[in-house]
Protein backbone atom coordinates (compact mmCIF):
# COMPACT_ATOMS: atom_id res chain seq x y z
CA UNK A 1 0.00 0.00 0.00
CA UNK A 2 1.31 3.07 -0.56
CA UNK A 3 1.67 6.10 2.48
CA UNK A 4 2.47 9.35 1.77
CA UNK A 5 3.06 10.58 5.04
CA UNK A 6 3.36 14.22 5.52
CA UNK A 7 5.08 16.53 8.06
CA UNK A 8 5.79 20.29 8.08
CA UNK A 9 4.07 23.12 8.14
CA UNK A 10 2.23 25.31 10.86
CA UNK A 11 1.17 29.15 11.19
CA UNK A 12 4.33 31.24 10.06
CA UNK A 13 4.38 34.97 9.75
CA UNK A 14 4.97 37.19 6.19
CA UNK A 15 8.27 36.93 4.68
CA UNK A 16 9.16 33.68 7.04
CA UNK A 17 9.93 30.16 6.34
CA UNK A 18 9.05 26.42 6.36
CA UNK A 19 9.83 22.97 5.51
CA UNK A 20 7.33 20.22 4.58
CA UNK A 21 8.77 17.30 4.68
CA UNK A 22 6.66 13.47 3.18
CA UNK A 23 8.01 10.41 3.90
CA UNK A 24 6.88 7.75 1.02
CA UNK A 25 6.79 3.92 1.54
CA UNK A 26 5.30 0.97 0.10
CA UNK A 27 6.69 1.50 -3.71
CA UNK A 28 10.40 1.92 -5.14
CA UNK A 29 10.09 6.20 -4.55
CA UNK A 30 13.49 6.39 -6.58
CA UNK A 31 11.25 5.37 -9.70
CA UNK A 32 8.28 7.74 -9.39
CA UNK A 33 8.80 11.54 -9.76
CA UNK A 34 6.80 13.51 -7.23
CA UNK A 35 4.95 16.67 -6.84
CA UNK A 36 3.55 19.02 -4.54
CA UNK A 37 -0.18 20.20 -4.68
CA UNK A 38 -1.82 23.19 -2.83
CA UNK A 39 -5.46 23.93 -2.00
CA UNK A 40 -5.92 27.08 -0.54
CA UNK A 41 -9.54 28.31 1.18
CA UNK A 42 -12.64 28.43 -0.94
CA UNK A 43 -10.62 27.74 -4.76
CA UNK A 44 -9.52 24.96 -6.79
CA UNK A 45 -6.11 23.03 -6.67
CA UNK A 46 -3.12 24.37 -7.54
CA UNK A 47 0.25 22.12 -8.53
CA UNK A 48 3.09 24.40 -7.08
CA UNK A 49 6.43 22.03 -7.76
CA UNK A 50 7.29 18.71 -9.19
CA UNK A 51 10.76 16.72 -9.56
CA UNK A 52 11.19 13.75 -11.63
CA UNK A 53 12.58 10.38 -10.44
CA UNK A 54 16.34 11.06 -10.01
CA UNK A 55 16.00 15.04 -8.68
CA UNK A 56 17.29 16.00 -12.02
CA UNK A 57 14.73 17.92 -13.45
CA UNK A 58 12.24 20.36 -11.48
CA UNK A 59 8.92 22.74 -12.05
CA UNK A 60 7.89 25.49 -10.24
CA UNK A 61 4.15 27.13 -10.81
CA UNK A 62 5.30 31.07 -11.71
CA UNK A 63 3.43 31.83 -8.35
CA UNK A 64 6.32 30.53 -6.32
CA UNK A 65 9.41 30.37 -8.59
CA UNK A 66 11.95 31.79 -6.50
CA UNK A 67 11.01 31.22 -3.40
CA UNK A 68 9.52 27.54 -3.01
CA UNK A 69 12.49 24.59 -3.46
CA UNK A 70 11.79 21.30 -4.09
CA UNK A 71 14.05 18.20 -3.14
CA UNK A 72 13.86 14.31 -2.96
CA UNK A 73 16.56 11.75 -0.89
CA UNK A 74 16.19 8.83 -2.47
CA UNK A 75 18.31 7.11 -0.39
CA UNK A 76 15.51 8.19 2.59
CA UNK A 77 12.60 7.83 0.56
CA UNK A 78 11.59 11.51 1.17
CA UNK A 79 10.29 13.96 -0.40
CA UNK A 80 10.80 18.22 0.90
CA UNK A 81 9.74 21.28 -0.19
CA UNK A 82 11.63 24.60 0.80
CA UNK A 83 9.35 27.60 1.41
CA UNK A 84 10.67 30.83 2.20
CA UNK A 85 9.61 34.68 1.98
CA UNK A 86 6.35 33.58 2.96
CA UNK A 87 3.01 35.25 1.84
CA UNK A 88 -0.42 35.43 3.09
CA UNK A 89 -1.52 34.09 -0.35
CA UNK A 90 0.74 30.84 0.25
CA UNK A 91 -2.04 29.94 2.94
CA UNK A 92 -3.59 26.81 1.58
CA UNK A 93 -3.31 23.27 2.93
CA UNK A 94 -0.28 21.61 0.90
CA UNK A 95 -0.24 17.66 -0.58
CA UNK A 96 2.31 15.32 -1.28
CA UNK A 97 1.95 13.42 -4.05
CA UNK A 98 2.64 10.62 -6.18
CA UNK A 99 3.21 10.40 -10.18
CA UNK A 100 1.04 7.05 -11.74
CA UNK A 101 2.65 4.35 -12.91
CA UNK A 102 3.70 4.06 -16.83
CA UNK A 103 6.36 5.30 -19.03
CA UNK A 104 6.48 8.48 -17.96
CA UNK A 105 6.35 7.09 -14.29
CA UNK A 106 10.03 8.89 -13.45
CA UNK A 107 8.64 12.38 -15.74
CA UNK A 108 7.85 15.54 -13.34
CA UNK A 109 4.93 15.89 -15.98
CA UNK A 110 2.59 13.02 -15.82
CA UNK A 111 -0.45 11.92 -13.56
CA UNK A 112 -1.15 11.74 -10.21
CA UNK A 113 -1.98 8.48 -8.20
CA UNK A 114 -1.41 8.81 -4.71
CA UNK A 115 -1.75 11.77 -2.31
CA UNK A 116 -0.72 12.27 1.29
CA UNK A 117 -2.76 13.54 3.99
CA UNK A 118 -2.32 17.04 3.74
CA UNK A 119 -0.68 19.85 6.20
CA UNK A 120 -1.83 23.30 6.94
CA UNK A 121 0.13 26.23 5.66
CA UNK A 122 -0.83 29.53 7.59
CA UNK A 123 1.02 32.64 6.61
CA UNK A 124 -0.43 35.52 8.92
CA UNK A 125 0.62 37.93 11.60
CA UNK B 1 -3.33 28.01 -23.97
CA UNK B 2 -4.07 24.68 -22.57
CA UNK B 3 -7.62 24.83 -20.44
CA UNK B 4 -9.52 22.03 -18.82
CA UNK B 5 -13.29 23.35 -18.63
CA UNK B 6 -15.63 22.12 -15.65
CA UNK B 7 -18.93 23.15 -14.50
CA UNK B 8 -18.90 24.30 -11.12
CA UNK B 9 -22.15 22.28 -9.88
CA UNK B 10 -23.78 19.31 -10.23
CA UNK B 11 -26.30 17.74 -8.75
CA UNK B 12 -28.60 13.97 -8.61
CA UNK B 13 -30.76 12.05 -6.80
CA UNK B 14 -29.58 9.25 -4.40
CA UNK B 15 -29.12 6.29 -6.14
CA UNK B 16 -29.50 7.70 -9.32
CA UNK B 17 -26.49 8.06 -12.04
CA UNK B 18 -24.95 11.61 -13.17
CA UNK B 19 -22.16 11.75 -15.68
CA UNK B 20 -19.70 15.20 -15.16
CA UNK B 21 -17.72 16.45 -17.56
CA UNK B 22 -14.40 17.64 -18.52
CA UNK B 23 -13.48 19.63 -21.43
CA UNK B 24 -9.98 19.78 -22.99
CA UNK B 25 -9.54 23.23 -24.84
CA UNK B 26 -9.48 23.77 -28.14
CA UNK B 27 -6.08 21.53 -29.72
CA UNK B 28 -5.76 19.08 -27.39
CA UNK B 29 -8.85 16.52 -27.97
CA UNK B 30 -5.92 13.79 -27.65
CA UNK B 31 -4.81 14.17 -24.12
CA UNK B 32 -5.62 12.12 -21.72
CA UNK B 33 -6.78 13.03 -17.83
CA UNK B 34 -7.57 11.72 -14.48
CA UNK B 35 -9.96 11.93 -12.44
CA UNK B 36 -9.85 13.08 -8.32
CA UNK B 37 -12.69 12.79 -6.23
CA UNK B 38 -12.12 15.14 -2.77
CA UNK B 39 -14.96 14.89 -0.04
CA UNK B 40 -15.34 17.56 2.64
CA UNK B 41 -12.93 17.75 4.95
CA UNK B 42 -10.41 15.13 3.53
CA UNK B 43 -7.76 15.35 1.34
CA UNK B 44 -8.14 13.86 -2.65
CA UNK B 45 -8.36 10.90 -3.85
CA UNK B 46 -7.15 9.60 -7.71
CA UNK B 47 -10.14 7.61 -9.21
CA UNK B 48 -8.85 7.15 -12.55
CA UNK B 49 -6.67 7.90 -15.54
CA UNK B 50 -8.71 8.26 -18.68
CA UNK B 51 -7.37 7.89 -21.63
CA UNK B 52 -8.80 9.82 -25.23
CA UNK B 53 -10.13 6.44 -26.56
CA UNK B 54 -11.89 6.47 -23.31
CA UNK B 55 -9.95 3.57 -22.27
CA UNK B 56 -9.43 3.84 -18.36
CA UNK B 57 -7.23 2.23 -14.98
CA UNK B 58 -9.16 2.86 -11.93
CA UNK B 59 -6.99 3.51 -8.27
CA UNK B 60 -7.06 0.48 -6.11
CA UNK B 61 -10.12 0.07 -4.59
CA UNK B 62 -12.60 2.61 -6.59
CA UNK B 63 -15.83 0.50 -6.88
CA UNK B 64 -17.31 -0.20 -10.68
CA UNK B 65 -19.98 2.13 -10.09
CA UNK B 66 -17.08 5.25 -10.90
CA UNK B 67 -16.46 4.40 -14.70
CA UNK B 68 -15.03 6.62 -17.64
CA UNK B 69 -15.76 7.42 -21.60
CA UNK B 70 -14.44 9.91 -24.03
CA UNK B 71 -15.20 11.46 -27.14
CA UNK B 72 -13.62 14.48 -29.05
CA UNK B 73 -12.78 16.51 -26.38
CA UNK B 74 -15.21 15.76 -23.63
CA UNK B 75 -14.16 13.26 -20.65
CA UNK B 76 -16.72 11.83 -18.32
CA UNK B 77 -17.05 10.52 -14.79
CA UNK B 78 -20.43 8.66 -14.49
CA UNK B 79 -21.07 7.39 -11.02
CA UNK B 80 -23.96 5.13 -10.78
CA UNK B 81 -26.27 4.27 -7.89
CA UNK B 82 -25.18 7.17 -6.49
CA UNK B 83 -24.64 7.39 -2.45
CA UNK B 84 -24.37 9.68 0.11
CA UNK B 85 -20.72 9.71 0.10
CA UNK B 86 -20.32 10.18 -3.58
CA UNK B 87 -21.33 14.17 -2.33
CA UNK B 88 -17.45 15.40 -3.07
CA UNK B 89 -15.56 17.82 -5.27
CA UNK B 90 -14.59 16.08 -8.59
CA UNK B 91 -11.13 17.29 -10.21
CA UNK B 92 -9.76 16.42 -13.64
CA UNK B 93 -6.29 16.52 -14.19
CA UNK B 94 -3.88 17.04 -17.20
CA UNK B 95 0.01 17.11 -17.73
CA UNK B 96 2.36 17.53 -20.29
CA UNK B 97 5.50 19.89 -20.83
CA UNK B 98 4.21 23.67 -21.16
CA UNK B 99 0.93 22.95 -19.42
CA UNK B 100 0.97 25.21 -16.18
CA UNK B 101 -2.79 24.70 -14.98
CA UNK B 102 -2.78 21.30 -14.83
CA UNK B 103 -6.60 21.21 -13.27
CA UNK B 104 -9.50 21.79 -13.85
CA UNK B 105 -11.87 24.12 -11.58
CA UNK B 106 -14.04 21.32 -10.27
CA UNK B 107 -17.42 20.32 -10.09
CA UNK B 108 -19.62 20.09 -6.49
CA UNK B 109 -21.84 17.25 -6.90
CA UNK B 110 -24.74 17.34 -3.97
CA UNK B 111 -26.43 14.13 -3.70
CA UNK B 112 -29.76 14.92 -3.04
Amino acid sequence: EVLLLQSGGGLVQPGGSLRLSCAASGFTFNYYAMSWVRHPPGKGLERVSAISANGGTTYYADSVKGRFTISRDNSKNTLYLQMDSLRAEDTAVYYCVKGGDGPYADHPHYYFDSWGQGTLVTVSS
Amino acid sequence: QFVLTQSPSASASLGASVTLTCTLSSGHSRYDIAWHQQQPEKGPRYLMKLNSDGTHIKGDGIPDRFSGSSSGAERYLTISSLQSEDEAEYYCQTWGNGIREVFGGGTRLTVL
